[in-house]
């Protein structure tokens, strides 16, 4: 199994609502990361964990709350989003997050804020 | 600090012609660098990698791409492009961060 598995494909949510993400990799990989994508632009990395503990949270605003249950989960939470934070969110992993690793993607979940 | 340019935002082919897109990077340190393909409502999918060793680095799909490190270059080359190969294509490169910094993407569109 080479894939990264991430539900809904699809979300459409109000601001108040709360919402979770979800992404699942049965590769034994210790590193997974969240990214998000806009329309015709590279994708931007939000959190990283490593041996399921935050490595890295690039400055993320804290309407975004990522969890990683196990080596194999990992969710984000979102909650009063705003409608500039519509786009693709990309789960990733690699092994164990060294430098020459690549990165397994999911197919990502395309987010609507109304 | 790391970076990658890519020069061209969109790169409109017949098929069955050749194609390079082009990627320049810096970095104050050795890197190591990729390319990534995106297909339409997809997730990024690692296209070929250049590690160290030799220059010219074969991909899947038919891509290869030399590294010039006397150019910063990282080019990416399909010989005979297909309709299948239209897709946004993502430069990256690691250096003293283990995060990968991509480039801005080139959408690759093959005509018939």
């Amino acid at each position: 199994d080479t894939e990264v598995t991430q539900t809904p494909k699809h979300l459409v949510m109000g601001m108040t609502n709360k919402k979770s993400l979800k992404c699942e990799q049965h590769m034994g990989h210790r590193a997974m990361y969240w990214y998000k994508q806009k329309a015709k632009k590279p994708p931007e990395l939000m959190f990283v964990y490593s041996y399921e503990k935050l490595s890295i949270n690039e400055s993320v605003p804290s309407r975004f709350s990522p969890e990683c249950p196990n080596s194999s989960l990992l969710n984000l939470h979102l909650h009063a989003l705003q409608p500039e934070d519509s786009a693709l969110y990309l789960c990733a992993s690699s092994q164990t997050g060294a430098l020459p690793e690549k990165l397994f993607f999911g197919s990502g979940t395309q987010l609507s804020v109304l | 600090a790391q970076s990658v340019t890519q020069l061209d935002s969109q790169v409109p082919v017949f098929e069955e012609a050749p194609v390079e897109l082009r990627c320049n990077y810096s970095s104050s340190v050795s890197v190591y660098l990729f390319w990534y393909v995106q297909y339409p409502n997809q997730g990024l999918q690692l296209l070929l990698k250049y590690l160290s060793g030799s220059t010219l680095v074969k991909g899947i799909n038919g891509f290869e791409a030399e590294f010039n490190k006397s150019q910063t270059s990282f080019h990416l080359r399909k010989p005979s492009v297909h309709i299948s190969d239209t897709a946004e294509y993502f430069c990256a490169v690691k250096g003293g961060s283990y995060i990968p910094t991509f480039g801005r993407g080139t959408s690759l569109i093959v005509h018939p």
